[in-house]
């Protein structure tokens, strides 16, 4: 099946700064998504994106589909982006979303 | 618009027990997907349904169940219950083939 890897595992960065997370999968996919999942265990959907460029704020995130991976990058981080950022994908007429590790973040003040 | 929703949020059963999860899909929403998260094995794909068929299913073992209703609230069941099992269980909906999934809060479940 399909693999989906994330780096870096852990990240640990001083309020104000940047950072960029990455998502590579190892097959072609039509659907990635970004969550966030908060110190409750709920995801929270930051992108739906299979490909191209998104911006929400402080975050974006850019899917390269041709070269199967995606970043996200979080600029200005605060506090509040602490805990773990998954990566998703689902494979054509699968109906399953596969996840990656995740970064976990930790952005202190 | 409501999102999705389930029940219970904590629960704790015995080895040897049964358990029946629910989730509520967004309104309007046909699919609803089941995920087990464990610190060991990460997020793990258990079944999806889809107008109360499923259509797909994970590689777990037949204790494991689920089943969806005529408007798409869908419930998941497993018998026999052991220690291992323990884990949060999320459900995502989302609309039609290759859309955005959307998950509620879990459903945090001990077996002791």
């Amino acid at each position: 099946g399909i693999q989906v890897e994330q780096s870096p595992p852990d990240l640990i960065l001083q309020e104000g700064a940047n950072s960029t997370l990455r998502c590579n999968f190892s097959d072609s996919v039509n659907n990635l998504q970004w969550f966030h999942q908060n110190p409750w265990g709920q995801l929270i959907n930051l992108f739906y994106i299979p490909s191209g460029t998104k911006q929400n704020g402080r975050l974006s995130a850019t899917t390269v589909a041709t070269e199967r991976y995606s970043l996200l990058y979080i600029s200005s981080s605060q506090t509040t982006d602490s805990g773990v950022y998954f990566c998703a994908v689902e494979v054509a007429g699968f109906q399953k979303l596969v996840f990656g590790t995740g970064t976990r973040l930790l952005v202190s003040p | 618009k409501a999102g999705v929703t389930q029940t219970p949020r904590y629960l704790i059963k015995t080895r040897g027990q049964q358990v029946t999860l629910s989730c509520s899909p967004i309104s309007g929403h046909r699919s609803v997907s089941w995920y087990q998260q464990t610190p060991g094995q990460g997020l793990q794909f258990l079944f999806e349904y889809f107008s109360e068929t499923q259509r797909n299913k994970g590689n777990f073992p037949g204790r494991f169940s689920g089943r969806q209703f005529s408007n798409s609230r869908s419930e998941m069941n497993v018998s026999t219950l052991e220690l291992g099992d323990s884990a949060l269980y999320l459900c995502a909906s989302s609309g039609q083939v290759n859309t955005e999934a959307f998950f509620g809060q879990g459903t945090r479940l001990t077996v002791v």
